[in-house]
Protein backbone atom coordinates (compact mmCIF):
# COMPACT_ATOMS: atom_id res chain seq x y z
CA UNK A 1 0.00 0.00 0.00
CA UNK A 2 1.11 3.45 -0.56
CA UNK A 3 2.17 5.57 2.35
CA UNK A 4 3.67 8.83 3.02
CA UNK A 5 5.33 9.65 6.53
CA UNK A 6 6.69 12.99 7.69
CA UNK A 7 7.99 12.56 10.95
CA UNK A 8 8.48 15.74 12.17
CA UNK A 9 5.41 17.71 13.22
CA UNK A 10 6.75 20.99 14.32
CA UNK A 11 10.03 22.51 13.36
CA UNK A 12 10.62 25.87 14.53
CA UNK A 13 13.75 28.14 13.61
CA UNK A 14 15.18 31.53 13.76
CA UNK A 15 15.46 33.27 10.53
CA UNK A 16 18.73 32.44 8.22
CA UNK A 17 19.02 29.26 9.44
CA UNK A 18 18.90 26.26 7.56
CA UNK A 19 16.30 23.44 7.47
CA UNK A 20 15.80 20.06 6.52
CA UNK A 21 12.32 18.69 6.22
CA UNK A 22 11.97 14.72 6.13
CA UNK A 23 9.83 12.74 3.57
CA UNK A 24 9.67 8.62 3.78
CA UNK A 25 7.52 6.56 1.41
CA UNK A 26 6.22 3.29 0.98
CA UNK A 27 5.04 2.22 -2.63
CA UNK A 28 4.91 -1.35 -4.58
CA UNK A 29 5.06 0.28 -8.10
CA UNK A 30 7.81 1.07 -10.27
CA UNK A 31 6.70 4.59 -11.70
CA UNK A 32 5.36 7.03 -8.99
CA UNK A 33 5.87 10.64 -8.61
CA UNK A 34 6.71 12.56 -5.42
CA UNK A 35 5.64 16.10 -4.67
CA UNK A 36 6.19 19.07 -2.32
CA UNK A 37 3.06 21.73 -1.30
CA UNK A 38 3.39 24.40 0.99
CA UNK A 39 0.32 25.21 2.79
CA UNK A 40 0.14 28.91 4.24
CA UNK A 41 -2.30 29.94 6.94
CA UNK A 42 -4.19 31.29 3.77
CA UNK A 43 -5.22 27.28 3.21
CA UNK A 44 -4.47 27.42 -0.35
CA UNK A 45 -1.99 24.23 -1.40
CA UNK A 46 1.16 25.19 -3.59
CA UNK A 47 2.38 23.02 -5.55
CA UNK A 48 6.37 23.39 -5.17
CA UNK A 49 7.93 20.13 -7.13
CA UNK A 50 7.49 16.84 -8.77
CA UNK A 51 10.37 13.85 -9.02
CA UNK A 52 9.52 11.26 -11.24
CA UNK A 53 10.41 7.77 -9.27
CA UNK A 54 13.20 7.25 -12.86
CA UNK A 55 15.08 10.30 -11.88
CA UNK A 56 16.96 10.63 -8.62
CA UNK A 57 19.01 14.05 -9.72
CA UNK A 58 19.08 16.16 -7.01
CA UNK A 59 17.17 19.60 -7.51
CA UNK A 60 17.84 23.11 -6.53
CA UNK A 61 15.53 26.29 -6.72
CA UNK A 62 16.97 29.26 -5.33
CA UNK A 63 16.98 28.53 -1.86
CA UNK A 64 14.86 25.52 -2.40
CA UNK A 65 16.86 22.45 -2.86
CA UNK A 66 15.29 18.73 -2.52
CA UNK A 67 17.10 14.96 -2.20
CA UNK A 68 15.67 12.16 -3.90
CA UNK A 69 17.09 8.70 -2.35
CA UNK A 70 15.16 5.73 -3.93
CA UNK A 71 17.72 3.65 -1.82
CA UNK A 72 16.52 4.94 1.86
CA UNK A 73 12.57 5.95 -0.08
CA UNK A 74 13.45 9.65 0.85
CA UNK A 75 12.64 12.68 -0.50
CA UNK A 76 13.90 15.63 1.55
CA UNK A 77 13.34 18.78 1.07
CA UNK A 78 16.02 21.74 2.61
CA UNK A 79 15.25 25.77 2.85
CA UNK A 80 18.34 27.41 3.06
CA UNK A 81 19.11 30.84 4.94
CA UNK A 82 15.06 30.73 6.01
CA UNK A 83 12.76 33.65 6.18
CA UNK A 84 9.54 34.32 7.74
CA UNK A 85 7.65 34.08 4.70
CA UNK A 86 8.65 30.57 4.79
CA UNK A 87 6.57 29.77 8.06
CA UNK A 88 3.43 27.15 7.14
CA UNK A 89 2.50 23.74 6.64
CA UNK A 90 4.83 21.27 4.33
CA UNK A 91 3.00 18.65 2.54
CA UNK A 92 4.85 15.45 0.84
CA UNK A 93 2.39 13.81 -1.53
CA UNK A 94 3.02 10.54 -3.36
CA UNK A 95 1.23 9.15 -6.60
CA UNK A 96 1.30 6.36 -9.09
CA UNK A 97 1.25 6.82 -13.11
CA UNK A 98 -2.37 6.91 -13.61
CA UNK A 99 -3.82 5.33 -17.57
CA UNK A 100 -3.21 7.91 -20.19
CA UNK A 101 -0.63 10.15 -18.34
CA UNK A 102 -2.89 11.32 -15.75
CA UNK A 103 -1.80 11.44 -12.05
CA UNK A 104 -4.07 9.06 -9.96
CA UNK A 105 -5.00 10.75 -6.74
CA UNK A 106 -2.15 12.46 -4.48
CA UNK A 107 -1.67 10.00 -1.32
CA UNK A 108 -0.18 12.94 1.52
CA UNK A 109 1.81 12.73 4.70
CA UNK A 110 0.24 14.24 7.70
CA UNK A 111 2.86 17.09 7.02
CA UNK A 112 5.09 19.56 9.10
CA UNK A 113 4.23 23.02 10.32
CA UNK A 114 7.33 25.22 9.90
CA UNK A 115 7.61 27.94 11.87
CA UNK A 116 10.31 30.76 11.10
CA UNK A 117 10.95 32.99 13.99
CA UNK A 118 12.04 37.07 13.05
CA UNK B 1 -4.18 32.09 -16.36
CA UNK B 2 -6.94 31.76 -13.73
CA UNK B 3 -6.40 29.21 -10.93
CA UNK B 4 -9.13 27.16 -9.66
CA UNK B 5 -12.26 28.43 -7.68
CA UNK B 6 -14.39 27.45 -5.04
CA UNK B 7 -17.29 28.72 -3.44
CA UNK B 8 -18.59 29.33 -0.95
CA UNK B 9 -15.13 29.95 1.16
CA UNK B 10 -16.81 28.97 4.40
CA UNK B 11 -19.63 27.79 5.32
CA UNK B 12 -21.62 26.45 8.73
CA UNK B 13 -24.33 24.33 9.00
CA UNK B 14 -26.27 21.65 11.60
CA UNK B 15 -25.90 18.46 11.61
CA UNK B 16 -28.22 16.54 9.40
CA UNK B 17 -28.71 19.32 7.29
CA UNK B 18 -26.74 19.40 3.77
CA UNK B 19 -24.32 21.53 1.91
CA UNK B 20 -23.48 21.88 -1.88
CA UNK B 21 -19.78 23.53 -2.75
CA UNK B 22 -18.98 24.26 -6.01
CA UNK B 23 -15.57 24.36 -8.20
CA UNK B 24 -14.62 25.72 -11.47
CA UNK B 25 -11.07 23.90 -12.69
CA UNK B 26 -8.61 25.52 -14.42
CA UNK B 27 -9.31 25.98 -18.29
CA UNK B 28 -8.56 23.14 -20.33
CA UNK B 29 -7.82 20.79 -17.34
CA UNK B 30 -9.16 17.04 -18.08
CA UNK B 31 -9.03 15.85 -14.54
CA UNK B 32 -10.70 17.45 -11.42
CA UNK B 33 -10.23 16.04 -7.77
CA UNK B 34 -12.21 16.67 -4.46
CA UNK B 35 -10.13 16.12 -1.20
CA UNK B 36 -10.95 15.90 2.18
CA UNK B 37 -8.90 17.99 4.49
CA UNK B 38 -9.52 17.28 8.12
CA UNK B 39 -7.34 19.60 10.62
CA UNK B 40 -4.24 18.30 11.62
CA UNK B 41 -3.98 15.82 8.62
CA UNK B 42 -3.11 15.60 4.76
CA UNK B 43 -5.62 16.00 2.45
CA UNK B 44 -7.48 12.83 1.55
CA UNK B 45 -9.19 12.20 -1.72
CA UNK B 46 -12.90 11.92 -1.99
CA UNK B 47 -13.25 11.41 -5.62
CA UNK B 48 -11.72 12.11 -9.36
CA UNK B 49 -12.95 13.23 -12.15
CA UNK B 50 -11.55 12.50 -15.59
CA UNK B 51 -14.04 14.75 -18.04
CA UNK B 52 -16.94 13.81 -16.80
CA UNK B 53 -16.47 10.35 -16.20
CA UNK B 54 -15.67 9.08 -12.52
CA UNK B 55 -12.14 7.61 -12.19
CA UNK B 56 -11.98 7.22 -8.49
CA UNK B 57 -14.72 7.24 -6.25
CA UNK B 58 -13.25 4.51 -3.45
CA UNK B 59 -13.10 6.88 -0.08
CA UNK B 60 -16.69 8.50 -0.98
CA UNK B 61 -18.99 8.36 1.65
CA UNK B 62 -21.82 7.26 -0.79
CA UNK B 63 -24.47 6.98 2.03
CA UNK B 64 -24.32 10.87 2.36
CA UNK B 65 -21.79 12.48 -0.65
CA UNK B 66 -22.27 12.86 -3.80
CA UNK B 67 -20.83 14.47 -6.54
CA UNK B 68 -21.12 15.19 -10.39
CA UNK B 69 -19.38 16.99 -13.21
CA UNK B 70 -21.77 17.99 -15.90
CA UNK B 71 -19.97 18.74 -19.40
CA UNK B 72 -16.65 17.91 -17.94
CA UNK B 73 -15.94 21.45 -16.78
CA UNK B 74 -17.30 22.62 -13.66
CA UNK B 75 -18.09 20.20 -10.19
CA UNK B 76 -20.32 20.28 -7.48
CA UNK B 77 -19.97 18.23 -4.12
CA UNK B 78 -22.87 17.69 -1.56
CA UNK B 79 -23.25 16.02 1.77
CA UNK B 80 -26.74 14.99 2.62
CA UNK B 81 -26.95 14.79 5.59
CA UNK B 82 -24.00 16.50 7.08
CA UNK B 83 -22.57 14.85 10.60
CA UNK B 84 -20.44 16.93 12.93
CA UNK B 85 -17.39 14.62 11.69
CA UNK B 86 -17.87 16.30 8.18
CA UNK B 87 -16.30 19.47 9.68
CA UNK B 88 -12.98 19.83 7.05
CA UNK B 89 -11.90 21.88 4.21
CA UNK B 90 -12.93 20.74 1.17
CA UNK B 91 -10.57 21.03 -1.17
CA UNK B 92 -10.61 21.13 -5.36
CA UNK B 93 -7.48 20.34 -7.64
CA UNK B 94 -7.30 20.10 -11.65
CA UNK B 95 -4.67 18.74 -13.38
CA UNK B 96 -4.03 18.40 -17.35
CA UNK B 97 -4.10 15.47 -19.21
CA UNK B 98 -1.15 16.35 -21.13
CA UNK B 99 1.90 13.56 -20.84
CA UNK B 100 4.17 15.08 -18.28
CA UNK B 101 1.86 17.52 -16.94
CA UNK B 102 1.05 15.63 -13.39
CA UNK B 103 1.15 18.51 -11.12
CA UNK B 104 -2.23 18.87 -9.26
CA UNK B 105 -3.23 22.73 -8.81
CA UNK B 106 -5.69 23.46 -6.31
CA UNK B 107 -8.53 25.88 -5.18
CA UNK B 108 -9.00 28.25 -1.99
CA UNK B 109 -10.55 25.20 -0.11
CA UNK B 110 -14.33 25.28 1.26
CA UNK B 111 -13.97 25.34 5.09
CA UNK B 112 -17.21 23.71 6.76
CA UNK B 113 -18.30 23.47 10.12
CA UNK B 114 -20.88 21.05 11.40
CA UNK B 115 -22.59 22.17 14.96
Amino acid sequence: AQKVTQAQTEISVVEKEDVTLDCVYETRDTTYYLFWYKQPPSGELVFLIRRNSFDEQNEISGRYSWNFQKSTSSFNFTITASQVVDSAVYFCALSEAGYGGATNKLIFGTGTLLAVQP
Amino acid sequence: EAGVAQSPRYKIIEKRQSVAFWCNPISGHATLYWYQQILGQGPKLLIQFQNNGVVDDSQLPKDRFSAERLKGVDSTLKIQPAKLEDSAVYLCASSSDRVGSYEQYFGPGTRLTVT
